[in-house]
């Protein structure tokens, strides 16, 4: 079975550009969560997507959006990038009813 | 809200046993799970329990959760030099599946 897929691996952007980074759940999963890793930070929770409805929210400003499509791969989105976007984003897939959430190799962003 | 903690770097020899600490403080939590990360990867899930379970055996891994004191810990045994990473601690709470994360524990295997 494949895993959690995520692209693009690495991404340069510059400040004030928007980017849109894509995860494929495994196979069956319909839950896709999305986290932000950064040194000072740590992991932090972003959003949550279970059958194309976002289900729960971090505290991130709106300029961080998400969407889940039909065949449960997601995207999210940031708008305006800014300097402190830059980070490690990681997707997490579960299936129903189960308790593991198995992620993906992350895309890692420098904003510029 | 929630928050996870974990003690910052754990150094051990090889061979040794090494114990990762973590506390929690949502008692509602669900699930309670370890993960392993190793420089510029995702994460590895490497064991769980959920929340109406004392121990968890996984060949060289023990996991032990008490759930008076919110404290979980993870034993690994025979530790190796590839056993070096960090080990974030990360728990479920009863709605959906959102992980509230430990900052990571280091672990040095010295040979």
């Amino acid at each position: 079975k494949a895993g959690v897929t995520q692209t693009p691996r690495y991404l340069i952007k510059t400040r004030g550009q928007q980017v849109t980074l894509s995860c494929s759940p495994i196979s069956g999963h319909r839950s896709v969560s999305w986290y932000q890793q950064t040194p000072g930070q740590g992991l932090q929770f972003l959003f949550e997507y279970f059958s194309e409805t976002q289900r729960n929210k971090g505290n991130f400003p709106g300029r961080f959006s998400g969407r889940q499509f039909s065949n449960s791969r997601s995207e999210m989105n940031v708008s305006t990038l800014e300097l402190g976007d830059s980070a490690l984003y990681l997707c997490a897939s579960s299936a129903p009813g189960e308790g593991k959430a198995f992620f993906g190799q992350g895309t890692r962003l420098t904003v510029v | 809200g929630e928050d996870v903690e974990q003690s910052l770097f754990l150094s051990v020899r090889e061979g040794d046993s090494s114990v990762i600490n973590c506390t929690y403080t949502d008692s509602s939590s669900t699930y309670l799970y370890w993960y392993k990360q190793e420089p510029g990867a995702g994460l590895q899930l490497l064991t769980y329990i959920f929340s109406n379970m004392d121990m968890k055996q996984d060949q060289r891994l023990t996991v032990l959760l008490n759930k008076k004191d919110k404290h979980l810990s993870l034993r690994i045994a025979d530790t190796q030099t590839g056993d070096s990473a960090i080990y974030f601690c990360a728990v479920k709470g009863e709605y959906g599946n959102k992980l509230v994360f430990g900052a990571g524990t280091i672990l040095r295997v010295k040979s």
